[in-house]
């Protein structure tokens, strides 16, 4: 059974590009969130995908965008980048987003690199 | 607003040492809360997930004990090993709007030496 799947691994971009990140959720599970790590911090929640719609965002600015695909696979995009979206980009898959406290399922992450 | 606590930043330890990495959480109103290990530009990896309603968790030599009412948590490691080295994260569910995220601390990072 095969976990969250993230693609790809390492992405370096300058500043001005746009960014397409993909993530496959854990077998099973319908509910996809997105994380932003930058170095030496903790991950910091930028959206979760349910149902094909965006249920809640964190803080972070409209240049970043995503989409949940009928397979519950999910996109993140982000325009315009900056030297300041380097970071390390995880996903994480649970089922059913409205159960109180749901575990989080990692990925191993996109290191993105803005130039 | 949850704000999620983690001390100390970096620890340094010789192996053979029993070790305690701390969480605090703001909000004690918590439905469980959960630790992660990070090796160096790697995902995270659950290590242990304690409900609210438990005082302890085990897993070989770790042990994470949750006191919600003074808002702490503790991992304690066992007899480190090298190989223990990495960043460690707690984090706690947060419910807005009917759905969960996770809030995070900013790490404690672990170095185990021969």
């Amino acid at each position: 059974d095969a976990g969250v799947t993230q693609s790809p691994t390492h992405l370096i971009k300058t500043r001005g590009q746009q960014v397409t990140l993909r993530c496959s959720p854990k077998s099973g599970h319908d509910t996809v969130s997105w994380y932003q790590q930058a170095l030496g911090q903790g991950p910091q929640f930028i959206f979760q995908y349910y149902e094909e719609e965006e249920r809640q965002r964190g803080n972070f600015p409209d240049r970043f965008s995503g989409h949940q695909f009928p397979n519950y696979s999910s996109e993140l995009n982000v325009n315009a980048l900056l030297l300041g979206d380097s970071a390390l980009y995880l996903c994480a898959s649970s089922l059913a987003a409205r159960v109180p406290g749901n575990e989080q399922f990692f990925g191993p992450g996109t290191r993105l690199t803005v130039l | 607003k949850q704000e999620v606590t983690q001390i100390p930043a970096a620890l340094s330890v010789p192996e053979g040492e029993n070790l305690v990495l701390n969480c605090s959480f703001t909000d004690s109103a918590i439905y469980n809360l959960q630790w992660f290990r990070q090796d160096p530009g790697k995902g995270l990896t659950s290590l242990l997930l304690i409900q609210s309603s438990q005082r302890e968790q085990t897993s070989g030599r770790l042990n994470a004990s949750l006191d919600k009412s003074s808002g702490r948590s503790t991992l304690y490691i066992a007899a480190s090993q090298p190989g223990d080295s990495a960043t460690y994260l707690c984090a706690v569910p947060s419910l807005s709007g009917g759905y969960n995220k996770l809030i995070f601390g900013a790490g404690t990072r672990l170095a185990v030496h021969p």
